[in-house]
């Protein structure tokens, strides 16, 4: 079946910048999605990108597509310790409606 | 505010109980999910609804059951087949036919079993 990986988790220092990644496997991917979860709740969509983009910037966040490579990534600039979540990438494709894909999720640890 | 309910927000259980777990939403949305959270795995699909009186299997479906006789309801039922029901529980809503696909979120609901 179609698979999203990412790495469990990075740690940065407050200020610098975060660079989160991800791989996916559906060739069909319509939309890319980041969310984040604080703890103890539920998911929040924070950026999506379509899949005939190559980047979407809102604010401090930078989205990468490498469609070719199956490769999102998610750049936070000027990292809070608020910043602190896990981020999941996520994927949908045309088919079968919107199922979405979920990677297993980047625990993000931001030192003051 | 429009949103997701969930509830309740923790629960307890005795091995061999059936427990519901509810979810409303007011967003008027047409589709609503049901996933199922575990440390380091990400999210798992239980069932999906996208329309009154239909819902669908998803990826770990056995030992649980839904029903969807209202748009604004989806509750889920954790019955005792199924194995390791421990878990935090999340409930999500989405348009179907327009937008992105996002999903809108409650807060979950965490299910111990004893």
């Amino acid at each position: 079946g179609e698979d999203v990986e990412q790495s469990l988790f990075l740690s940065v220092r407050e200020g610098d910048s975060s660079v989160i990644n991800c791989t996916y496997t559906d060739s069909s991917s319509t939309y890319l999605y980041w969310y984040k979860q604080e703890p103890g709740a539920g998911l929040q969509l924070l950026t999506y990108i379509f899949s005939n983009m190559d980047m979407k910037q809102d604010q401090r966040l930078t989205v990468l597509l490498n469609k070719k490579d199956k490769h999102l990534s998610l750049r936070i600039a000027d990292t809070q310790t608020g910043d602190s979540a896990i981020y999941f990438c996520a994927e949908t494709s045309n088919t079968g409606g919107f199922k979405t894909i979920f990677g297993a999720g980047t625990r993000l640890f931001v030192k003051a | 505010d429009g949103g997701i309910t969930q509830s309740p927000k923790y629960l307890f259980r005795k091995e061999g109980q059936n427990v519901t777990l509810s979810c409303e939403q007011n967003l008027n949305h047409d589709a609503m999910y049901w996933y199922r959270q575990d440390p380091g795995q990400g999210l798992r699909l239980i069932y999906y609804s996208q329309i009154v009186n239909d819902f669908q299997k998803g990826d770990i479906a056995e030992g649980y059951s839904v029903s969807r006789e209202k748009k604004e309801s989806f509750p889920l039922t954790v019955t005792s087949a199924q194995k390791n029901p421990t878990a935090f529980y999340l409930c999500a809503s989405s348009v179907v036919e327009t937008g992105t696909g996002e999903l809108f979120f409650g807060e979950g609901s965490r299910l111990t079993v004893l």
